[in-house]
């Protein structure tokens, strides 16, 4: 079945240094979704791509869809705090299935002061 | 804004009890999904419903059964506990499909000994 990767698994790093996940699905995907989950919390949704090739930004969040729309990125510029949590990739199936998310692995940030 | 409400936050069960998690959601969504969230795997979907009195099967429905016997509510059974099952349940509505936005519950914490 599809499945969804995420690395790393972990990422610590000092506030200021930036921070990049990676997903890969071993699918093609019509769109990828971005979700933050605070520690105690539940899922956020961040940003959806839609588009192959497609770069979002949202303040020091970069989002980016691969070209063969199988893999996406996030990239945190000088990490704060507050952006501590794990960050999730998920994708609908593009064929059958398409009303169910599959989430990746997530990959969960610490930021050190 | 209440959204997503999930009840009971927390509970704790021994081995063959049975029990219900209830979701509800105010904002009039079609679409709602059961996952279950354990360490290191990411969010699994368990069952999802693309409309009331409709339901369908996940990643990971072995062991529970849902309802949507109304719009605004999506109910997850566990009808024996086992251990396995020891996690923390998100429930999740959504207005479209494939998938939009997701919005999730602030999730149940079920402890099965």
């Amino acid at each position: 079945g599809q499945q969804v990767m995420q690395i790393p698994q972990y990422q610590h790093v000092q506030e200021g240094e930036d921070f990049t996940t990676y997903c890969n699905s071993s699918t093609t995907l019509s769109n990828i979704q971005w979700y933050k989950q605070r520690p105690g919390g539940h899922p956020v949704f961040l940003i959806q791509l839609v588009k192959s090739g497609e770069v979002k930004k949202q303040k020091r969040l970069t989002f980016q869809f691969g070209e063969a729309k199988k893999n996406s990125s996030l990239h945190i510029t000088a990490t704060q705090t507050t952006d501590v949590g794990t960050y999730f990739c998920a994708g609908p199936r593009i064929t059958g299935g398409g009303n169910k998310l599959t989430f990746g692995t997530g990959t969960q940030l610490k930021v050190e002061l | 804004n209440a959204g997503v409400t999930q009840t009971p936050k927390f509970r704790v069960l021994k081995t063959g009890q049975s029990m219900t998690l209830l979701c509800a959601q105010d904002m009039n969504h079609e679409y709602m999904y059961w996952y279950r969230q354990d360490p290191g795997m990411g969010l699994r979907l368990i069952h999802y419903s693309v409309g009331e009195g409709t339901t369908a099967k996940g990643e990971v429905p072995d062991g529970y059964n849902v309802s949507r016997l109304k719009k605004q509510n999506f109910l997850l059974g566990l009808e024996s506990a086992a251990p396995s099952q020891t996690s923390v349940y998100f429930c999740a509505s959504s207005m479209t499909s494939p998938p939009g936005e997701l919005f999730f519950g602030e999730g149940s914490r079920l402890t099965v000994l």
